[in-house]
């Protein structure tokens, strides 16, 4: 059974800072992987999606990588600033036709 | 602009009554879905349609009902048999079969709150 684990739960870093978020899953028999982004009382907000051939999605200060031998993929953000603050979230499609999402991250940016 | 529309954004209901979310989609995409989020539980999914005229129960399909008599629409009936209905309401779209791994886009999210 796919399990996708994102940690820490929360992060705290000051502006500026480069930071990586981290995303874990126990099957690597994926077709893709999509990151996310939540602010609070709103839907989802889709940042990169990584297909399973691919290595790595870059869009912006935003990069995405996957491993999937590993079961791993991170999402780097450069230079972060407050209006990054949310909750971001990853999601791999199963070759079994499910999509399994983590519990999600969020993030704090501080001025 | 292209995009998906849930409505109400805010809902409120007695219980024992049904109600109704929509969803609408602009973006032509083929498959829709309705998920439901809780604090530390994250997004679980209920429905899920690939084409008009079909769709699939999810992991938690238990107190609710679909229609897809059309493409861009997709509303999800909350019943008075689901036992915990307070929640967030997402729906989302897709231009293929999530067996093939489209992109997902999601709408604003509608909370229904039982009284």
């Amino acid at each position: 059974k796919q399990e996708v684990t994102q940690i820490p739960a929360a992060l705290s870093v000051p502006e500026g800072e480069n930071l990586v978020l981290n995303c874990s899953f126990t099957d690597s028999a994926i077709y893709n992987l999509q990151w996310f982004r939540q602010d609070p009382g709103k839907g989802l907000t889709s940042l990169l999606l990584i297909q399973s051939s691919q290595r790595e999605q870059t869009s912006g200060r935003l990069n995405a990588s996957l491993d999937k031998s590993s079961g791993r993929s991170t999402l780097y953000i450069a230079a972060s600033q407050p209006g990054d603050s949310a909750t971001y979230l990853c999601a791999v499609y199963n070759q079994g036709g499910k999509l399994i999402f983590g519990q999600g991250t969020e993030l704090s940016v501080k001025p | 602009d292209g995009g998906i529309t849930q409505s109400p954004k805010y809902l409120f209901r007695k219980e024992g009554q049904n109600v109704t979310l929509s969803c609408e989609q602009n973006l032509n995409h083929d498959a829709m879905y309705w998920y439901r989020q809780d604090p530390g539980q994250g997004l679980r999914l209920i429905y899920y349609s690939q084409i008009v005229n079909d769709f699939q129960k999810g992991d938690i399909a238990e107190g609710y009902s679909v229609s897809r008599e059309k493409k861009e629409s997709f509303p999800l009936t909350v019943t008075s048999a689901q036992k915990n209905p307070t929640a967030f309401y997402l729906c989302a779209s897709s231009s293929r079969d999530r067996g093939l791994g489209g992109e997902l886009f999601f709408g604003e999210g509608s909370r229904l709150t039982v009284l």
